[in-house]
């Protein structure tokens, strides 16, 4: 079945360690995205790529970095730089359609804590 | 800018009784707008979207939602609920100018009691 898998499904940071969240889809989707999710609030995007090497910063990209090396592939890097990293993080892809109406897929996201 | 307000943060029904979960929007643009349900502990799954065609729209589960331009309003209903029903939903808008960047609301959680 294709799909967006996500690793580990729980993860946990110790102060100034940088954790890499993994996000992989087998869709043929161009475009992905990673959001951060925070009890009571909507999701947040942190930055997206429509092409392989190739990304742009969302809306809190701030301490946080990604790379886009592989057509399926699109890992998150929590960065020291952070300081509240503590959040459900979800990952998703969609098809690029040229009025921008093509649903995105989400993972089933990795819950991040810090120890 | 585009946004999306959901206009209760919980919403309680009884199981066989009827769901309404509202939705108002603004958009500079013509919008698309979408509707996603979120089980605990899980990724958002696709319930149905509005991309200018019809404006009653029909999704997975029973649920439909109307686009009202004149109300900005989209809000999704389900004639009856079941307990599997309990979740989380977000009402989104994409603007329809190229990349698709999504605006979430802060989402609406149904309860079903027996």
């Amino acid at each position: 079945d294709g799909g967006i898998t996500q690793s580990p499904k729980y993860l946990f940071r110790k102060e100034g360690q940088n954790v890499t969240l993994s996000c992989e889809q087998n869709l043929n989707h161009d475009a992905m995205y990673w959001y951060r999710q925070d009890p009571g609030q909507g999701l947040r995007l942190i930055y997206y790529s429509q092409i392989v090497n190739d990304f742009q910063k969302g809306d809190i990209a701030e301490g946080y970095s990604v790379s886009r090396e592989k057509k399926e592939s699109f890992p998150l890097t929590v960065t020291s730089a952070q300081k509240n990293p503590t959040a459900f993080y979800l990952c998703a892809s969609s098809l690029v359609g040229p009025r921008g109406n093509q649903p995105q897929h989400f993972g089933d996201g990795t819950r991040l804590s810090i120890l | 800018a585009q946004s999306v307000t959901q206009l209760d943060s919980h919403v309680s029904v009884s199981e066989g009784t009827p769901v309404l979960l509202r939705c108002n929007y603004s958009s500079s643009y013509s919008p698309s707008l979408f509707w996603y349900v979120q089980h605990p502990n899980k990724g958002l799954q696709l319930l149905l979207k509005y991309t200018s065609a019809a404006t009653l729209v029909k999704g997975i589960n029973g649920f439909e939602a109307e686009f009202k331009k004149s109300e900005t309003s989209f809000h999704l209903t389900k004639p009856s609920a079941h307990m599997s029903d309990a979740a989380e939903y977000f009402c989104v808008v994409s603007e329809n100018t190229g990349f698709q960047k999504l605006v979430f609301g802060t989402g609406t959680r149904l309860l079903v009691s027996p």
